[in-house]
């Protein structure tokens, strides 16, 4: 089956610094790679998603990469704020189950 | 628009009480279902998921079981909770198109069993 890994769990940030969470995924045939951000004591909610037909995509300060060949994708943060600050999951399905990567821990310092 | 409701948000159980949380979704026909724990730490546990009325698949051998007995209806259930049980419960939903799509979170129930 499908298994994603995530790094680093953990990462520190100076406000305006850019923030890169990097996953990887076994399965050649998942075609959908969705990011989620969860803030302290609440659900997680997507922030961006990429499908296998496209290279990168962004919104605002956000963006993600896919390199199919090397089956990983990443998330890029540009121009930290405070509020940046959460813990990021990356995911990878090929239809119906997501599987989520082990989340990274993002701290963006004033 | 779509919406989920979980609740409750906060809940206190003594051991070897039973448990029920609610999940319903609004605004959409044959979710796909699903049923998280955060355990302490951070990662994502499934421990059920539904693609239609009555049917559950099970991810975990838990001391928890899962009911769909409405379309837009998940039920997370114990018969007798274990202090192992304590994590952040987390419900979500899923267009059950069959093709690749995201899920919608939400808000979690913070169980504490004492």
């Amino acid at each position: 089956g499908e298994n994603v890994e995530q790094h680093p769990s953990t990462l520190s940030v100076q406000e305006g610094d850019s923030a890169v969470i990097k996953c990887t995924y076994s399965d050649s045939a998942s075609n959908y790679f969705p990011w989620y951000k969860q803030e302290l004591g609440k659900g997680p909610q997507l922030i961006i998603d990429i499908r296998s037909n496209v290279g990168e995509k962004k919104d605002q300060r956000i963006a993600v990469t896919l390199n199919k060949t090397a089956k990983h994708f990443s998330l890029h943060i540009t121009e930290t704020q405070p509020e940046d600050s959460a813990v990021y999951f990356c995911a990878a399905s090929r239809g119906g189950k997501l599987i989520f990567g082990q989340g990274t821990e993002l701290s963006v310092k004033p | 628009s779509q919406t989920i409701h979980q609740w409750p948000a906060t809940l206190v159980q003594p051991v070897g009480s039973p448990l029920s949380l609610e999940c319903t979704v609004e605004g959409t026909s044959n979710p796909n279902l699903y049923w998280y724990r955060q355990a302490a730490g951070r990662g994502l546990q499934l421990l059920f998921y539904s693609v239609g009325i009555g049917q559950i698949s099970s991810e975990v051998p838990q001391n928890l079981s899962a009911s769909r007995p409405q379309d837009r209806q998940f039920i997370l259930s114990s018969k007798k909770l274990l202090l192992s049980d304590s994590g952040f419960y987390l419900c979500a939903w899923q267009h059950g198109t069959g093709g690749a799509d995201g899920y919608t979170f939400g808000s979690g129930t913070r169980l504490t069993v004492v």
